[in-house]
């Protein structure tokens, strides 16, 4: 396994649009998380997942946000109704289960919202 | 209101010197402090971490000094090498590593 991979790299989309990105975690990591960065910030923290339970959702996960992990492996997050304030680097990361362990961070997908 | 400060947006180094990355943040009860690297086009990539009930933890160029009192941690780099330059995230957590808060980054540059 060479790490968390994430689909697509790049999508542009017109406002109104509907998305949707994909995440493969590290296969033996039961953890998942989705972050958003913009520029000139640090991720900040959407939802995290363990196995297919999301425990955690951030206030900055609007209801346009959906997030799953049907099988406690890959996760996709789908943003309906597009907004450019949506326009941002999208980071899907995993890590194993319990207590001070680092995330592995996939590569991200930058989304342009025209 | 920003739990983790990285005041400075960018910082310049000869190559060979030492880099020195600060951090700051307000949230007493973090207990767990990691340091992510970030190239351009790539993920943030693990560096090193330290927990509180320690004030330092190295590993190789890299060591990490924590000052629990004055809610600071810093990033030492020695010797700064060129393949160094990238933008440092401090990231910390008040639930045993579980979930992490991120400052706004560093962007260093190690001069040839």
């Amino acid at each position: 396994d060479t790490g968390v991979s994430q689909d697509p790299r790049h999508k542009i989309t017109k406002r109104g649009q509907n998305v949707t990105f994909r995440c493969d975690p590290i296969s033996e990591h039961n953890r998942l998380y989705w972050y958003r960065q913009t520029l000139g910030q640090g991720p900040e923290f959407l939802t995290y997942f363990q196995n297919e339970a999301q425990l955690e959702k951030s206030r900055l996960l609007s209801d346009r946000f959906s997030a799953e992990r049907p099988k406690g492996s890959f996760s996709t997050l789908e943003i309906q109704r597009t907004e450019q304030g949506d326009s941002a680097m999208y980071l899907c990361a995993s890590s194993l289960e319990g207590t001070y362990n680092e995330q592995f961070f996939g590569p991200g997908t930058r989304l342009t919202v025209l | 209101d920003q739990q983790v400060k990285q005041n400075s947006p960018s910082l310049s180094v000869q190559e060979g010197r030492i880099s020195i990355l600060n951090c700051d943040y307000t949230n007493s009860m973090f207990d767990y402090f990691l340091w992510y690297k970030k190239y351009p086009a790539e993920g943030p990539t693990f560096l090193i971490s330290i927990s509180s009930i320690k004030d330092k933890n190295e590993d190789g160029r890299f060591t990490v000094f924590l000052n629990k009192s004055a809610k600071h941690l810093s990033l030492h780099i020695v010797p700064s090498q060129p393949g160094d330059s990238a933008v440092y995230f401090c990231a910390a957590s008040g639930d045993y590593g579980q979930n992490f808060v991120f400052g706004p980054g560093t962007r260093l540059s190690v001069l040839p």
